[in-house]
């Protein structure tokens, strides 16, 4: 029990769905984090929400549309998906300046 | 900008040697700096942190030492356990606002450890 809980943990789709990963924190932090994890690259930051408010977005497609409604949820609304955005889709959490992030398990997504 | 680097991997071991993994890092300020652990199909864990020079993070027989005179937070396990497989990202805090904060990685390390 990582605090930070993703669902769905495996998600197929076609490049013209829509579909949405969701992320939920039970540690009362207040900050929320998005990263696309893919083979043999690093790990990517995406969205930072600090209070409900995106404070960073690092040049992400507008395919992948972030909403946070409060400070324990996390959504990543995804739309016409192409191939190479498969990859784990990880949501993480903090609380306070220099502290740790919380990670969850993460969402396994195959575009076919 | 911040970054970090760490020796790329795989790294095979057999049990109970001993593990040693490179980590520098370049900032401005005074970063904290993390170790986090990655065990397959699961997110990243948190290993062990240091919030200033010359701190010592400890956990799970884990070691790393905060060394500002060299840039560097090396992780240290002296008898490693097949258990012990995993890919292990190093990786240092920057502020953002005044609450949350940034994470800058390295690349990742995958240690396997045969029996």
């Amino acid at each position: 029990e990582t605090g930070v809980t993703q669902t769905p943990r495996h998600l197929v789709m076609g490049m013209t769905n829509k579909k949405s990963l969701k992320c939920e924190q039970h540690l009362g932090h207040n900050a929320m984090y998005w990263y696309k994890q893919s083979a043999k690259k690093p790990l990517e930051l995406m969205f930072v929400y600090n209070f409900k408010e995106q404070t960073e977005n690092n040049s992400v497609p507008s395919r992948f549309s972030p909403e946070c409604p409060n400070s324990s949820h996390l959504f990543l609304h995804l739309h016409t998906l192409q191939p190479e955005d498969s990859a784990l889709y990880l949501c993480a959490s903090s609380q306070g300046v220099r502290q740790p992030q919380h990670f969850g398990d993460g969402t396994r997504l195959s575009i076919l | 900008g911040n970054s970090v680097t760490q020796m790329e991997g795989p790294v095979t071991l057999s049990e109970e040697a001993f593990l040693t993994i490179n980590c520098t890092y370049t900032a401005t300020g005074y970063p904290s700096l993390f170790w986090y652990v990655q065990y397959p199909g699961e997110g990243l864990q948190l290993l062990l942190k240091a919030t200033k020079a010359d701190d010592k993070g400890s956990n799970k027989g884990f070691e790393a030492t905060y060394r500002k005179e060299t840039t560097s937070f090396h992780l240290e396990k002296g008898s490693v356990q097949v258990s012990d497989s995993a890919v292990y990202f190093c990786a240092l805090s920057d502020q953002i606002k005044a609450a949350g904060n940034k994470l800058t990685f390295g690349g990742g390390t995958r240690v396997l450890v045969k029996p």
